[in-house]
């Protein structure tokens, strides 16, 4: 399966600023996609991120908080903007990585802590 | 009915006991399932798929029940290794998947 990395791994941040969470693999993929997860909850999609066309958003998130980049098919990146206290969570990045559809293969993930 | 339901557990269980779980789902066109496993503070990680005849993976065996929308994990000899979050993953509709909240599971020494 693909090897996935997340930067920054942490980070703590007041309100009102923004952060971006990088995901690199470590070979092309079709399909990235942008998941939150709260402590003690599952996994809530963000976003799918395609190359050459703009992120798909679930119901609740809007691309002025969420911002994704897909520059080509190895690497995307998530902002996080304006934060406040409520968007303190895990944010991780996966892939589906051929074989059986919809099987994903997730990076380490960046915890996010808003002050 | 949400769409992914478990039991969130905890399963305390002993080493070398047997131990299974389920996880409804309410969409019945759902068609792909999937088990993952989630380490404290890691990532989930793909444990099997799940597919329709059931499958085997060394002591691990899932099953998929259609007609009562349900999907089953059992771990036989448990080693305290084990011990993580199960989370149970269902497909309900084109190119989304939805994650249940997870069972944590607990093997005593």
């Amino acid at each position: 399966s693909a090897v996935i990395s997340q930067k920054p791994s942490r980070d703590i941040c007041q309100r009102g600023t923004s952060l971006t969470i990088q995901c690199q693999v470590d070979s092309q993929v079709t399909m990235m996609f942008w998941y939150r997860q709260q402590p003690g909850q599952s996994l809530t999609l963000i976003a799918t991120a395609n190359q050459g066309s703009e992120a798909t958003y679930e119901s609740g998130f809007v691309i002025d908080k969420f911002p994704i980049s897909r520059p080509n098919l190895t690497f995307s990146t998530l902002t996080v903007s304006n934060m406040s206290p409520e968007d303190s969570s895990i944010y991780l990045c996966s892939v589906e990585d051929g074989g059986r559809p919809y099987e994903q293969y997730f990076g380490p993930g960046t915890r996010l802590t808003v002050t | 009915r949400k769409e992914v339901e478990q039991d969130p557990g905890p399963f305390n269980v002993p080493e070398g006991a047997t131990v299974a779980f389920n996880c409804t789902y309410s969409n019945s066109a759902s068609q792909s399932f999937f088990w993952y496993r989630q380490d404290c503070r890691k990532e989930p990680k793909l444990l099997m798929s799940v597919y329709s005849s059931g499958n085997e993976d060394g002591r691990f065996t899932a099953q998929l029940n259609r007609a009562s929308q349900y999907i089953s994990l059992l771990i036989r000899d448990s080693k305290l290794s084990d011990s993580a979050t199960y989370l149970c993953v269902v497909n309900p509709r084109d190119d989304k998947i939805i994650f249940g909240k997870g069972t944590r599971l607990h093997i005593l020494p």
